[in-house]
């Protein structure tokens, strides 16, 4: 069956440093994979999309690796602020946008 | 951005009731809408697909007699939880696909339910 992970529940890291969240998923070959930002409370936020011909994405801060060969997916962000601090979750998505499957999320906590 | 919304944000009901949950494109039409729920630091689980003007798709698992879904409009879907139980206390959340970018772009998710079933 197909199973998505993400590196860590939990991710700490300082003010101004870069954030790197690792997805990774088996038992499945995305046309897509996009990246989304949830607050407590609130429902995700799409942030990124990238296809699975592309092997990088970027959007100000924001910036997205695709390798399909490892079937793995790293999100950063760069300069990391307090703001940014939110559970990020990565989706695999079929070719026709089918398929849909979120991972498990990756609580970010950005310390000043 | 599009932007969906849902309603009520928050319900209470006691075990047995029926609760309507809306959700709402506010500017763009939405031929599929999605219903998801989340469980606490859990991530969401695609509960089923709703198509406007036809039956709802429902994810394995899920009972379609218990979840009803109606789309009747381009710009609205409306999941109803019957005869909830204190189980079905969850946080619901709803998106659509705006379909003017293509096929296949991000999905915009409504603010979200919090049911609680007492």
């Amino acid at each position: 069956s197909q199973k998505i992970e993400q590196n860590s529940e939990a991710l700490n890291i300082q003010e101004g440093k870069t954030a790197t969240l690792t997805c990774n998923y088996t038992n499945y070959s995305p046309a897509y994979l996009q990246w989304y930002r949830q607050d407590p409370g609130r429902g995700p936020v799409f942030l990124l999309l990238i296809r699975e011909n592309e092997k990088e994405k970027r959007k100000e801060r924001l910036k997205v690796t695709f390798d399909t060969t490892l079937k793995q997916s790293l999100f950063h962000i760069t300069a990391s602020q307090p703001a940014d601090s939110a559970t990020y979750l990565c989706a695999l998505v079929g070719n026709y946008g089918q398929n849909f499957v979120f991972g498990p999320g990756t609580r970010l906590s950005v310390l000043p | 951005g599009a932007v969906v919304s849902q309603h009520p944000s928050r319900v209470i009901c006691k075990s047995g009731t029926s609760v309507k949950i809306e959700c709402r494109s506010l500017d763009f039409q939405a031929t599929t809408m999605f219903w998801y729920r989340q469980f606490p630091k859990q991530s969401l689980m695609l509960m089923a697909t709703s198509n406007e003007g036809s039956k709802a798709t429902y994810e394995q698992g899920v009972e379609k007699d218990k979840f009803l879904i109606n789309h009747a409009s381009l710009t609205l879907s409306t999941l109803t939880v019957t005869s909830a139980h204190p189980e079905d206390s969850s946080f619901y959340i709803c998106s659509a696909r705006d379909p003017d970018p293509g096929p296949v772009t991000g999905q915009y998710f409504g603010p979200g339910t919090r049911l609680t079933v007492t």
